[in-house]
């Protein structure tokens, strides 16, 4: 089962900052939070992944609250391409010792111009 | 590098045949995995391979799933007997190792339809 809880969907303006929720209260302490995005009839790609630090890459920041139970990907300025569904996840450790992606159902993100 | 290829995108089929997809990594990637996504839903995983041992299979991938990966390259996914339940999404990925830096390279799908 998803060990995350996202809203089902937003919506935004075009170049407006959209700000994507994610609750993950399991956390463990050596849990790094990963954000995919999926676009339509694609598969998903890679956004950002954090531990404690906010983080900052070209495509987003992810910010992470203190007690590490949430989290919220941002998208400083929306544009029409960034309509998609956004995963918050947190891997799995596997019986044979490695990890895997638990998708939940993601936030789709809605873009308006 | 292209990034991960999957052959075909689409997959049309009557109910009770079998099919079979191609997964190509990327070419330094040792590790493989599979995940079947149903509309509305996220992906979720079938089964991982670290070179060519399959090391993971879900309880989603019953009897009439089989998947190889030959020399640690391209890896084929069969379902056998196909049932209209079959029908979604099939999505590959690759990474090299798996540490928490790892990002996973996900292709574009087969869409299977079973009908």
């Amino acid at each position: 089962d998803a060990k995350t809880t996202q809203p089902n969907s937003m919506e935004s303006n075009e170049e407006e900052p959209v700000h994507l929720p994610c609750n993950h209260s399991t956390i463990s302490g050596t849990d790094y939070i990963h954000w995919y995005r999926q676009l339509p009839s694609q598969g998903p790609e890679y956004v950002i992944h954090g531990l404690t630090s906010n983080v900052n890459n070209r495509m987003a920041s992810l910010a992470i609250a203190e007690d590490r139970k949430s989290s919220t990907l941002i998208l400083h300025r929306a544009t029409l391409r960034d309509a998609a569904v956004y995963y918050c996840i947190l891997r799995d450790e596997t019986t044979s010792g490695t990890y895997k992606y638990i998708f939940g159902t993601g936030t789709r993100l809605k873009v308006l111009a | 590098d292209t990034g991960v290829s999957q052959n075909p995108r689409h997959k049309i089929t009557k109910r009770g045949q079998n099919v079979t997809f191609r997964c190509d990594p990327i070419s330094e990637h040792n590790r493989l995995y599979w995940y079947r996504q149903t509309l509305g839903q996220g992906p979720e995983f079938l089964t991982y391979f670290q070179n060519e041992a399959q090391l993971e299979k879900s309880r989603l991938l019953s009897d009439r799933f089989s998947a190889e990966r030959p020399k640690g390259s391209f890896s084929t996914l069969e379902i056998q007997r196909t049932e209209q339940g079959d029908s979604a999404m099939y999505l590959c990925a690759s990474t090299l190792g798996q540490g928490e830096n790892t990002e996973a390279f996900f292709g574009q799908g087969t869409r299977l339809t079973v009908v």
